[in-house]
């Protein structure tokens, strides 16, 4: 497709379990980036990567969290023992860089909910 | 942590209307951008500023930054239903590529 697919749409899972959110970028774009959406905090940044590596994990809100992308294309955002707080949208981005200025388009979202 | 602050949370006009939102950030930016989300998901790109860019037209759409002020607005002329959606602002700042977002504005437009 020519957009970020991200999947599942939709994870409901319980608490104490592990789960794994796959992010498909728009083939080409170099950076991927990490967001979530939730009911309290908003949009929030989580990490971002250039090619493989991720010069910016400073959003993840703990050790709970891990990110890694291979192949500088699919990212896999991983959230073990999950939390009640974790239920947000995870959103994905893609980025090219554009005369100087990152324009970042988005997937559709991971809807996780933990019970 | 959430850096811009939208204004209003809510908006509600009708049809034709045109529609203001506004945006403050605290501290310098590269560039301000302009998002619609609808129904809680994906974020779709309207229109991107930059630092020392003061104002920028998109079809009906209108942005302002005033970097002095460290805001921004934008203006949607000739509402439509469909412009009701969500709609935030985002910035760059300094050498990082991550997009800090503000709480965002509700934008309900009544036929």
């Amino acid at each position: 497709g020519a957009g970020v697919s991200q999947s599942p749409s939709n994870k409901v899972t319980e608490k104490g379990k592990d789960v794994e959110l796959r992010c498909d970028p728009i083939s080409g774009h170099t950076a991927l980036y990490w967001y979530r959406q939730s009911l309290g905090q908003g949009l929030e940044f989580l990490i971002y990567f250039q090619g493989n590596s991720a010069p910016d994990k400073s959003g993840l809100p703990s050790d709970r969290f891990s990110a890694e992308r291979t192949g500088g294309s699919v990212s896999t955002l991983t959230i073990q023992r999950t939390q009640q707080e974790d239920s947000a949208v995870y959103l994905c981005a893609s980025s090219l860089r554009l005369a100087g200025t990152h324009l970042q388009f988005f997937g559709p979202g991971t809807r996780l909910t933990v019970l | 942590s959430q850096q811009g602050e939208e204004d209003p949370q809510a908006l509600s006009i009708q049809e034709g209307e045109n529609a203001t939102m506004n945006c403050s950030y605290k501290t310098s930016i590269n560039n301000l951008q302009w998002y619609r989300q609808n129904s809680g998901r994906g974020l779709v790109h309207l229109i991107l500023i930059r630092s020392n860019e003061r104002e920028k037209h998109s079809g009906r759409l209108r942005v302002t930054l005033d970097t002095s002020k460290k805001s921004s607005s934008l203006l949607i002329t000739a509402s439509r239903a469909a412009d009701t959606a969500s709609y935030f602002c985002a910035t760059t700042q300094g050498g990082s590529e991550k997009l800090v977002f503000g709480k965002g504005t509700k934008l309900t437009v009544n036929p």
